[in-house]
């Protein structure tokens, strides 16, 4: 069975710093890329970042292109995002996601985790 | 950044209904979208992927049409368990951007 569980989330003061984990099971991690993505209360979906399957590609969202920085460790099966300068918009349920395409960044999410909560708040 | 203009942003149904649900690149993407749905509380759940190929397990009320800018997402016959919000994702470049949501509820 496939799980992904996110832990990392807690409340934090504008500027301050987190590391977001995401560990995986089921599946080979090293052969997908991650994704994270992000949902402030009440709002929609935000991608944030992707890292390919060696940890050689990165890409980012505008909005947090510079603060943050996604990772993995494949001998651990896990992911993780480093989060620097929080601002109180970068509030919101922090998601891991699946690649479905073995080796390749279709952009497409098949499984997801149940999300950590960041607040940032002075 | 792509920008994705999802209408309508709610619509009330009923039981049985067609339901479609539209969104609209800034740019040209090809066939590089994917539908998602989200339920209350839930991670969301890919539907619908390259615009029209339904994801394995999603059933066959789902359907996706559309290339280029203008794309649609059709559930021919709603069924309660689909009440819940829908978004389209671009896969055509990167930063990857979703659609604002389309809430789908009960008439």
């Amino acid at each position: 069975e496939v799980q992904l569980v996110e832990s990392g989330g807690v409340v934090v003061q504008p500027g301050g710093s987190l590391r977001l984990s995401c560990a995986v099971s089921g599946f080979t991690f090293d052969d997908y890329a991650m994704h994270w993505v992000r949902q402030a209360p009440g709002k929609g979906l935000e991608w944030v970042s992707l890292i390919s399957w060696d940890g050689n590609g990165t890409y980012y969202a505008d909005s947090v292109k510079g603060r943050f920085t996604i990772s993995r460790d494949n001998t651990k099966n896990s992911l993780y995002l480093q989060m620097n300068s929080l601002r109180a918009e970068d509030t919101a349920l922090y998601y891991c996601a699946k690649e479905t395409t073995r080796f390749g960044e279709s952009g497409y999410f098949d499984y997801w985790g149940q999300g950590t909560l960041v607040t940032v708040s002075s | 950044a792509i920008q994705m203009t999802q209408s309508p942003s709610s619509l009330s149904a009923s039981v049985g209904d067609r339901v479609t649900i539209t969104c609209r690149a800034s740019q040209g993407i090809r066939n590089d979208l994917g539908w998602y749905q989200q339920k209350p509380g839930k991670a969301p759940k890919l539907l619908i992927y390259a615009a029209s190929n339904l994801q394995s397990g999603v059933p066959s009320r789902f359907s996706g049409s559309g290339s280029g800018t203008d794309f649609t997402l059709t559930i021919s016959s709603l069924q309660p368990e689909d009440f819940a919000t829908y978004y389209c994702l671009q896969d055509y470049n990167y930063p990857l951007t979703f659609g604002g949501g389309t809430k789908v509820e009960i008439k």
